[in-house]
């Protein structure tokens, strides 16, 4: 199974600020990276497929860039809904893979 | 609005037997590839299993093979899964999801989720 793992596990940012999450494949994976948000006691939300595409109804403040191993999720101007954690997720290769996740906090 | 509304969900001991399903809404239920994804409480997610639009595949994660099997009634717009031979580590919310296909598939939409608890 490939392998994801985010960096950093956890994340302290203020409202306003710009943060980035990376996320690495154990192999390539070309553009077939799903970013998801999750708040406490809700389901996942997808933001993002194929690496840059944003989902419908989901904010430009949140991009995705990458390809092959390496891929990064920005957000820009911080909201405090934005205070969630973040998933990762392949689907190059069955079965799909998620990373750990990637928990980001008000500081 | 695409609506997923899981139910099933139980305390059972282990080596018991659930089944979960998963109301869908407003989508062309048949047409699309349909998911169940895990997550222990406070941990990471998990995919358990997938079938296609047409019921003729389905697909299962090594852990669950041979224990859990994925169905659908398109009839009744449902999605089912039977987990048997239940074990303390199969604990966990179970969500139901959505595929955008049934190859190279994300997950576009999700339900709320199930609890299943595995407890003597």
């Amino acid at each position: 199974d490939i392998q994801m793992t985010q960096s950093p596990s956890a994340l302290s940012a203020s409202v306003g600020d710009r943060v980035t999450i990376t996320c690495r494949a154990s192999q390539s994976i070309s553009s077939w990276l799903a970013w998801y948000q999750q708040k406490p006691g809700k389901a996942p939300n997808l933001l993002i497929y194929k690496a840059s595409s944003l989902q419908n109804g989901v904010s430009l403040r949140f991009s995705g860039s990458g390809s092959g191993t390496e891929f990064t999720l920005t957000i820009i101007s911080l909201h405090p809904d934005d205070f969630a954690t973040y998933y990762c997720q392949q689907y190059s290769t069955h079965p799909a893979t998620f990373g750990q996740g990637t928990k980001l906090e008000i500081k | 609005e695409v609506q997923l509304l899981e139910s099933g969900g139980d305390l059972v001991l282990p080596g018991g037997s659930l089944r979960l399903s998963c109301a869908a809404s407003a989508f062309t239920f048949r047409t699309y590839a349909m998911a169940w994804v895990r997550q222990v409480p406070g941990k990471g997610l998990e995919w358990v299993s997938s079938i296609s639009g047409d019921g003729a595949n389905t697909w299962y994660a090594d852990s669950v093979k041979g224990r859990f099997s994925i169905s659908r009634d398109d009839s009744k717009n449902t999605l089912y899964l039977q987990i048997d031979i239940l074990r303390i580590e199969d604990t966990a919310l179970y969500y139901c999801a959505k595929q955008n296909s049934s190859s190279m598939y994300y997950f576009d939409y999700w339900g709320r989720g199930t609890l299943v608890t595995v407890s003597s």
